[in-house]
C-alpha cells in the first residue's frame, strides 16, 4: 500500500525559530517521487520540491532544506529562521508509477509562526 | 508561469441540484486533476484525465463525474449535489504525469 504520514497536525513557533516538518511515507516500488507544496491562507497550493528515488541529496533553496532518507523512508522539510509568511499549511505527497501517477498526499502540517 | 484557474471561488448550491465546476489550464499540459480537501484528510483524487475526452477514476468517484472535450478545459460534474459534498475542490495540472502538479485556487463547495 502506498501512504503518507505528517504525523504533526499542528505546530506553532515563535519568528526566528528553526522548524522541522515531518514526512514518512510507504511504498513498495524502487521509482517514485515525492513533493512538498505549500498552502497559504489564500488556498492555493504552491510547489516547493520535487524529488526521485533514486537522488537522496538533501537540497537547500535559500532557509528551506529537504532531508531525504531512504532507509527511515522519510523526507523531511526545515524552515530555518521562520517569518510570519511562512505561516501556512504544507503537504507532503509521493507519486508512484503503480498508482497510475497519482498523487498520493499526507494529511498536511499547520505551521504557524507566531511574530 | 502556468496559470490554473477555477470558475468560482465559492459556490453554495441545494441539495439535488446539477453543479458544475470548471478548470481551464493555460500550459498545454497534458495531464489534469480533481481533488477534493476536507479537514483532518488531506487532498483525495477523485477524477484525473491524460488526455482529451480520456478519463480515470481516482480514490473517491462515487458521486461525481468529469467531461474533457477540449485539452485545457476539465469540469466536474455533481449530478446531485449532497450535504456530504461540501467540501474545497482543488483542480491541477502537469504536463506528464511523474512531474508536479499546478493547482488552482480553488472552489469552496457548500450545499445545504
Amino acid at each position: 500500500a502506498q501512504k503518507v504520514t505528517q504525523a504533526q497536525t499542528e505546530i506553532s513557533v515563535v519568528e526566528k525559530e528553526d522548524v522541522t516538518l515531518d514526512c514518512v511515507y510507504e511504498t513498495r516500488d524502487t521509482t517514485y517521487y515525492l513533493f512538498w507544496y505549500k498552502q497559504p491562507p489564500s488556498g492555493e497550493l504552491v510547489f516547493l520540491i520535487r524529488r526521485n528515488s533514486f537522488d537522496e541529496q538533501n537540497e537547500i533553496s535559500g532557509r528551506y532544506s529537504w532531508n531525504f532518507q531512504k532507509s527511515t523512508s522519510s523526507f523531511n522539510f526545515t524552515i530555518t529562521a521562520s517569518q510570519v509568511v511562512d505561516s501556512a499549511v504544507y503537504f507532503c505527497a509521493l507519486l508512484t508509477y503503480n498508482q497510475g501517477g497519482k498523487l498520493i498526499f499526507g494529511q498536511g502540517t499547520e505551521l504557524s509562526v507566531k511574530p | 508561469d502556468v496559470k490554473v484557474t477555477q470558475s468560482s471561488r465559492y459556490l453554495v448550491k441545494r441539495t439535488g441540484e446539477k453543479v458544475f465546476l470548471e478548470c481551464v489550464q493555460d500550459m498545454d499540459h497534458e495531464n489534469m486533476f480533481w481533488y477534493r480537501q476536507d479537514p483532518g484528510l488531506g487532498l483525495r483524487l477523485i477524477y484525473f484525465s491524460y488526455d482529451v475526452k480520456m478519463k480515470e477514476k481516482g480514490d473517491i468517484p462515487e458521486g461525481y463525474s468529469v467531461s474533457r472535450e477540449k485539452k485545457e478545459r476539465f469540469s466536474l460534474i455533481l449530478e446531485s449535489a449532497s450535504t456530504n459534498q461540501t467540501s474545497m475542490y482543488l483542480c491541477a495540472s502537469s504536463v506528464f504525469s511523474d512531474n508536479e502538479q499546478f493547482f488552482g485556487p480553488g472552489t469552496r463547495l457548500t450545499v445545504l
